[in-house]
């Protein structure tokens, strides 16, 4: 069975770090286009970040966060760093063999900045 | 404010067709894909048209989309309860080399 499922969610203070994983199964990661996208309480969706032949962020994360992924785990993962008041919110992978909205997408892992 | 724009409500009674627009500009919408998303309250975002005009399997023919230009519409037919959910477009951006959603449709089946 294909699924994505995310972990490393939880509560940090401003200015922490934090990183999250999404690991894929029923599929090679390696092969997939990536995306993670994030839905603040009671808001819509936002593209914080892609990773394919080149990586790509939103202007708001730019500096801050960086993805990556480990092949030989089938994951991916965000790091976040000097987080915000603002980045809270919940994160979710998607993955699409060409473009990366397209195939798969996770259940999201929250994230909460806050002192 | 959001690079795509979608109207932040529609309704319709049950039966009914109604569409929901997505308006964006050349970087986007005109030279890229659209996708449009179902987000039930709570859950994660399913994909419902993929490839401005594409539906995955399992979804049903009741959805489809179009795009023309700098636009782009989801339309839902014979409407039914279940279709209560916000709905999202989205596109990549060649300018931005990102992806860009809609601020989302709140849609109510009366």
């Amino acid at each position: 069975e294909v699924q994505l499922l995310e972990s490393g969610g939880g509560l940090v203070q401003p200015g922490g770090s934090l990183r999250l994983s999404c690991a894929a199964s029923g599929f090679t990661l390696s092969t997939y286009a990536m995306s993670w996208v994030r839905q603040a309480p009671g808001r819509g969706l936002e593209w914080v970040s892609a990773i394919g032949s080149s990586t790509y962020y939103a202007d708001s994360v730019k500096g801050r966060f960086t993805i990556s992924r480990d092949n030989s785990k089938n994951t991916m993962y965000l790091q976040m760093n000097s987080l915000r008041a603002e980045d809270t919110a919940v994160y979710y992978c998607a993955g699409g063999s060409t473009y990366s909205l397209e195939d798969y997408w996770g259940q999201g892992t929250l994230v909460t900045v806050s002192s | 404010q959001s690079v795509v724009t979608q109207p932040p409500s529609a309704s319709g009674t049950p039966g009914q067709r109604v569409t929901i627009s997505c308006s964006g500009s050349n970087s986007n919408i005109r030279s890229n894909y659209v996708y449009w998303f179902q987000q039930l309250p709570g859950t994660a975002p399913k994909l419902v048209i993929y490839r401005n005009d594409q539906r995955p399997s399992g979804v049903p023919d009741r959805f489809s989309g179009s795009k023309s230009g700098t636009s782009a519409s989801l339309a839902i037919s014979g409407l039914r309860s279940e279709d209560e959910a916000d709905y999202y477009c989205a596109a990549w951006d060649d300018s931005l080399r990102g992806w860009v959603f809609g601020g989302g449709t709140k849609l109510t089946v009366l």
